[in-house]
């Protein structure tokens, strides 16, 4: 399996700018959850689906952002519109729920915002 | 609500010497705890997990934890340092294989020839 795929790595856009970050996660796993990593809050939980259902979004800062995942192969976090604030590495994880499984991690988006 | 600290930002050791990084946890049901690696624009790599049964766990590239229930701690430690074990290391915890991981604020290691 090729991992957890995120696209794009790296993601330059302007203040006020849509920006729709992408992950497929590992073939079979039911849980798939969206990381924020600053350096100051470090890795903070924005949102996690249990098949494709989101469970808990409270750790999603604004009502600029928003997650969905149609099926079990895809997932979007969207941010509309940007704040420079928002800059940030996104990590996009899945792990196999029930089974005391670790997370397995994607590559992560690295955003600016300018 | 749990949550983990990891005391130390930054770790500095020389080469060949013990890797000590301290991870304690704060959880009201058993714990089930997480190291994970981070090298430089790179995601979180599993270097070892402590669920259920022996509390001394070993994981990849010579790592190891210890789980002790009594002092909620989960350090992690390696004999004699490498080079390539600079990076961003991670404590983290959960209470089952439904939720997710909480993670501590990481530990920068960095070695010394």
């Amino acid at each position: 399996d090729a991992g957890v795929i995120q696209s794009p790595r790296h993601e330059v856009t302007e203040m006020g700018q849509e920006v729709t970050l992408r992950c497929k996660p590992i073939s079979g796993h039911n849980s798939l959850f969206w990381y924020r990593q600053t350096m100051m809050r470090g890795l903070e939980l924005l949102i996690y689906f249990n098949n494709n259902v989101p469970i808990d979004d409270s750790g999603m800062p604004e009502d600029r952002f928003s997650a969905k995942m149609p099926n079990a192969s895809f997932s979007t976090l969207k941010i509309q519109p940007s704040e420079p604030r928002d800059s940030a590495v996104y990590f996009c994880a899945s792990s196999l729920a029930g089974l005391n499984t670790e997370a397995f991690f994607g590559q992560g988006t690295r955003l600016t915002v300018v | 609500a749990q949550s983990v600290t990891q005391l130390g930002s930054h770790v500095s050791v020389s080469e060949g010497a013990l890797v000590l990084l301290r991870c304690n946890y704060s959880s009201s049901v058993p714990p089930y705890l997480f190291w994970y690696v981070q090298y430089p624009n790179q995601g979180l790599q599993l270097l070892l997990k402590y669920t259920t049964g022996a509390t001394l766990v070993k994981g990849i590239n010579g790592f190891e934890a210890e789980f002790k229930k009594s002092e909620t701690s989960f350090h992690l430690t390696k004999p004699s340092a490498h080079m390539s074990d600079a990076a961003e290391y991670f404590c983290a915890v959960t209470n089952s294989g439904n939720t997710p991981l909480v993670f501590g604020k990481g530990t920068r290691l960095s070695v010394i020839a």
